[in-house]
């Protein structure tokens, strides 16, 4: 399997153009979500997806679209690049274990290898 | 909102010392607690995670314990070695969902040879 995999790996755009970046799993996950990682915030969740045809906003979902056509992708659209849209872009995947009977279910997300993205 | 407060933000200690780092949760629903590793360049990467029905996990010389009474969580590293130097993360999931993680801003710890 090769996991979750991510394109492209680095990218500089210029303000106000749009481009897509891709994401991919072969583990037949249901979930996938997209966060952005900047200096000193930690991981900050923009949008999820629990199936195919099903997405929701995380905490910063502003200047982003995505979609969720199959299992499998999950692309990451931004619509008019800003600098501060400038940061590394992790893409997910997770299952839902139902865990022992009784026990709460957890969802060890496994993330792809980061886009860097620059908007200058 | 919900959120998650890890301290503290810089770590170090000497070779084969212990390190603690702390987080506190707001969501009282919150049911699952991951710790992942990200070392520079790389992505993050689960090291060890606990559930809301158990106050403690160890894995070799890496333990997590929880108090959920007071929302707090904590990792403890014992006998370091300087492969672990990285930046560590705590997550707690949203809202009782198992689906959605919110992170902590990361701990970065760096080991003294």
């Amino acid at each position: 399997n090769a996991g979750v995999t991510q394109t492209p790996k680095f990218q500089v755009l210029k303000t106000g153009q749009s481009m897509t970046l891709q994401c991919a799993q072969d583990m037949n996950h249901e979930y996938m979500s997209w966060y952005r990682q900047d200096p000193g915030m930690g991981l900050r969740l923009i949008h999820y997806s629990v199936g195919a045809g099903i997405t929701d906003q995380g905490e910063v979902p502003n200047g982003y679209n995505v979609s969720r056509s199959t299992t499998e992708d999950f692309p990451l659209r931004l619509l008019s690049a800003a600098p501060s849209q400038t940061s590394v872009y992790f893409c997910a995947s997770s299952y839902e274990d139902p865990g022992l009977a009784g026990a709460p279910s957890y969802n060890e997300q496994f993330f792809g290898p980061g886009t860097r993205l620059t908007v200058l | 909102g919900e959120n998650v407060e890890q301290h503290p933000s810089t770590l170090s200690v000497q070779e084969g010392d212990s390190a603690v780092i702390k987080c506190t949760y707001s969501d009282s629903a919150s049911n699952y607690f991951p710790w992942y590793k990200q070392e520079l360049g790389k992505r993050p990467q689960l090291i060890i995670d606990i559930r809301s029905n158990v106050g403690e996990k160890k894995d070799q010389r890496i333990a997590v314990t929880l108090n959920k009474t007071a929302k707090h969580f904590s990792l403890h590293i014992t006998e370091t070695q300087p492969e672990d130097s990285a930046v560590y993360f705590c997550a707690a999931t949203l809202s009782g969902s198992a689906r959605q993680l919110t992170f902590g801003s990361g701990t970065q710890l760096t080991v003294l040879p």
